[in-house]
This record gives C-alpha cells, structure tokens and sequence, in this order.
C-alpha cells in the first residue's frame, strides 16, 4: 500500500485559476517535501516542511503542513503554463535514511 | 558544480544482460539513493545507503545490487535484466534525514529492457 497518498492524481486548470494538491499519511510526517518534474526530465526542490502548522511560501506556491503533521498540502495561485508537470510529496520513514515518495501529481495548464 | 550525476543516460539491453548504473555527487553526502519511476506508480525506492560501505533495501530491492565503496558513488547492478526492469532510474543524496536538508536528483537514466 502507498504509504503517502496524493490527491487528485492528475489536475487540468485553466490558467490564472488557483488549484490544490494533497499529501496525506496514516502516520506523523517527519519531513515533509514537496518536489516539481517537468516531463522526461528530473526532480526540483520546491519546499520542505519540517514543524506542525508551519506554512512556506516560493513565488506563488505555498505549501502548508497540518497540525498534527499527517497532512500537506501545496496551493497554487494563479496558475501559468510555467506550473505544469507532476508534483510530489516526499517523506523519511524509520530512523535510516528511508525517503519514501507519492505517486505523483500530474497538472496541465490550458492557456 | 555537477550536483548528482547519472551515467548513462539512456540504455537499451536485451534480457538476461547485465549492467551497471553509475551515481556521483560531489557535495559530500552520506546519504544515497536509488529510485525507479514507473506510470502511475511515484518514485519508489530501490536501495539506499547511509554512508560508505553501507547499503539497506527499499520499497522494491529485487533483481537489483548496489555497492558504496566510496562515499561519492553509488552503484546500481541488474545481474540479469528483465523487460519489467524497463524504467526511468533515479539517483538522489542528503546530507542527512528527517528534514535536515533537501534530497538532490540526478536527471535520470531511461533504461528499456527487450
């Protein structure tokens, strides 16, 4: 079973609407990461969360961890062309070095 | 500065072959590892390593070793490639866990097995 759960799996907007993108886990988060991937190409840092409540904000991106740290979420303002790609939640499991991923969040933006 | 460096790029092997993928990164990581990229499945881990000399076991290990000999490499082997092994292979390192700092990925390496 996929232990972080992304949703939609896959998103289509009209550009300069806003849009979310969810990350949720059965256990507590301990390093929550949000990563973008242009298509056939590799992954870009965007934020990482670390402490319950805490909120980032990159241009015009903003991702968020819950309270009670089992939750993130990343809001999108006024989405451009620019935001398409497929957004992923990361997060460490066990006291090793285990970075476990969610499938993914595919977004299209139509101009 | 390369950051996570990936060698090669794309492969085409033919069943049963062998081959090596080569990971490097030059900011003196400890930790290392090894994802495999599938449709509709996420990144899911293959194997990871703590440190030099040491290697662990992640979501999907079979059919694949990996060795850490040096602390800037970390290499992955498929001693007999199958055509479910056709993936996009992905290499990241961390200078340590639980948020102490951001994974960093190497662009890839797009492996089909016939």
């Amino acid at each position: 079973s996929q232990e972080l759960e992304q949703s939609p799996q896959s998103l289509i907007v009209q550009e300069g609407k806003n849009l979310t993108i969810n990350c949720t886990s059965s256990k507590t988060l301990y390093g929550l990461y949000w990563y973008k991937q242009k298509y056939g190409e590799g992954l870009i840092f965007l934020m990482m969360l670390q402490k319950g409540g805490e909120e980032k904000s990159h241009e015009k991106i903003t991702a968020k961890l819950d309270e009670k740290k089992q939750q993130s979420s990343l809001h999108i303002t006024a989405s451009q062309p620019s935001h398409a790609g497929i957004y992923l939640c990361g997060a460490w499991r066990g006291s090793q070095g285990n970075l476990i991923f969610g499938k993914g969040t595919k977004l299209s933006v139509k101009p | 500065n390369a950051g996570v460096t990936q060698t090669p790029k794309f492969r085409v092997l033919k069943t049963g072959q062998s081959m090596t993928l080569l990971c490097a990164q030059d900011m003196n990581h400890e930790y290392m590892y090894w994802y495999r990229q599938d449709p509709g499945m996420g990144l899911r881990l293959i194997h990871y390593s703590v440190g030099e000399g040491t290697t662990a076991k992640g979501e999907v290990p079979d059919g694949y070793n990996v060795s850490r000999l040096k602390k800037q490499n970390f290499l992955l082997g498929l001693e007999s490639a199958a055509p479910s092994q056709t993936s996009v292979y992905f290499c990241a390192s961390s200078y340590g866990r639980a948020g102490d700092t951001e994974a960093f990925f190497g662009q890839g390496t797009r492996l089909t097995v016939v």
